[in-house]
């Protein structure tokens, strides 16, 4: 079964820093892996989407790197706002199966 | 275009009732899936469902329930409620089953179950 970590857990970080949030997971036999922001309360918003066959995936101030191999993904994300201010998770999916979910990284940008 | 539709967004129900929770995919989506969020667990998947037939099934009692319409709108069920169904439902809609590699799930906003 796929285990999925995101580290760190929570992050505060001033307006403006540029952060990395990281995940790893166990089976590197994945189809793609997907990254969402989640409000509270709320639904899952996808971000960014990268195919197993490729190494990253850029959306505006957000860049997603997928290292099959060894398993792990990190967000990056440039010029924070306190917009930004949510719980990232990252889904790797094994296949024409269902997603795995980490625990999440809960972002707080301080203005 | 519309994205995933989720009703109702709260639900409060007695421990030992029933409750049907309904996800409308976008248009054109034809599979379905099914998640329960809480505090502790975290996202778990349910099941999932493509042209009215279960494809996938997570690690859920048998009181947890799905059907899939013709026109791919979906309803899960939960029988004999209890205080550990409290829980956030996420219905996520893709194009196809399988999945294509360069194609992911888009969610809905969500079915907030309260049981008392």
């Amino acid at each position: 079964k796929q285990e999925v970590t995101q580290i760190p857990a929570a992050l505060s970080v001033p307006e403006g820093e540029n952060l990395v949030l990281n995940c790893s997971f166990t089976d590197s036999a994945i189809y793609n892996l997907q990254w969402f922001r989640q409000d509270p309360g709320k639904g899952l918003t996808s971000l960014l989407l990268i195919q197993s066959s490729q190494r990253e995936q850029t959306s505006g101030r957000l860049n997603a790197s997928l290292d099959k191999s060894s398993g792990r993904s990190t967000l990056y994300i440039a010029a924070s706002q306190p917009g930004d201010s949510a719980t990232y998770l990252c889904a790797p999916a094994p296949g024409a199966n269902n997603l795995f979910f980490g625990t999440g990284t809960r972002l707080t940008v301080i203005p | 275009k519309a994205g995933v539709t989720q009703t109702p967004r709260y639900l409060i129900k007695t421990r030992g009732q029933q409750v049907t929770l309904s996800c409308s995919p976008i248009s054109g989506h034809r599979s379905v899936s099914w998640y329960q969020q809480t505090p502790g667990q975290g996202l778990q998947f349910l099941f999932e469902y493509f042209s009215e037939t279960q494809r996938n099934k997570g690690n859920f009692p048998g009181r947890f329930s799905g059907r899939q319409f013709s026109n791919s709108r979906s309803e899960m069920n939960v029988s004999t409620l209890e205080l550990g169904d409290s829980a956030l439902y996420l219905c996520a809609s893709s194009l196809f089953f399988p999945h294509p590699a360069n194609y992911g799930y888009t969610f809905g906003s969500g079915t907030r179950l309260t049981v008392v």
